[in-house]
């Protein structure tokens, strides 16, 4: 157990529809990161948040956003979801910045119909 | 940005078996993770290791960051072993990104 939680673990949802996925980080993390995984990119790095602040984007699309709150847990929002949007999709959260060790929650398996 | 290769991209091995896991990295990172992804699909952290060596138990894994590549060693392999392997750098030009390799699939059999 990596002390990272994600919830839901499954999300089943049809097309156009929007969900959103939640993380909260280890105990003592200031900084997540969402990363996406699917069967023709891999693993993508999509967004990284430190202490409620954006530090980073990658690879994340304009109908994806994501928030930290002040107690540190993190949303990402999928919005007019696409078939190719079926994805797991990682939280993973260090001390503090991207020198320190990353550690990954199970992962949400998102599945668009 | 910085690439990440890994080989070989699969592995099948009888139990007891040893083997050798490479990842090749085309700029100095400041960041190098191997992670053991389970058939459930869990990324397990295994070594945090931008430069040197570590040993845990029958894994253990080497950075030679001058050289830019990292090895993981697993010594007599067993059935739970089985499972894909990434490598995973961070680096300055890559902003605060882990930048994943494509993975070495290993198939332990009994």
């Amino acid at each position: 157990d990596s002390g990272v939680t994600q919830t839901p673990k499954h999300l089943i949802t049809a097309t156009g529809q929007r969900v959103t996925l939640r993380c909260s980080p280890r105990s003592g993390d200031l900084s997540v990161y969402w990363y996406q995984q699917s069967l023709d990119q891999g693993l993508q790095f999509l967004i990284h948040y430190y202490n409620g602040e954006e530090r980073a984007k990658g690879n994340i699309l304009e109908r994806f956003s994501a928030q930290q709150f002040p107690d540190l847990h993190s949303e990402l929002n999928l919005s007019s979801l696409e078939l190719g949007d079926s994805a797991l999709y990682f939280c993973a959260s260090s001390f503090r910045t991207s020198y320190n060790e990353q550690f990954f929650g199970p992962g949400t398996r998102l599945t668009v119909l | 940005g910085i690439q990440v290769e890994q080989s070989p991209p699969d592995l099948i091995l009888q139990e007891g078996a040893n083997s050798t896991l490479r990842c090749n990295f085309s700029d100095s990172v400041n960041n190098l993770q191997w992670f053991h992804q389970n058939p459930w699909g869990q990324l397990i952290n295994l070594f945090y290791i931008p430069s040197g060596t570590k040993q845990n138990g029958r894994l253990s894994a080497t950075t030679v960051a001058t050289e830019r590549y990292s090895l993981l060693y697993i010594s007599s392999s067993q059935t739970t072993d089985s499972g894909v392997y990434f490598c995973a750098a961070g680096a300055n030009q890559a902003g605060t990104a882990l930048i994943f390799g494509k993975g070495t699939t290993l198939s332990v059999s009994s």
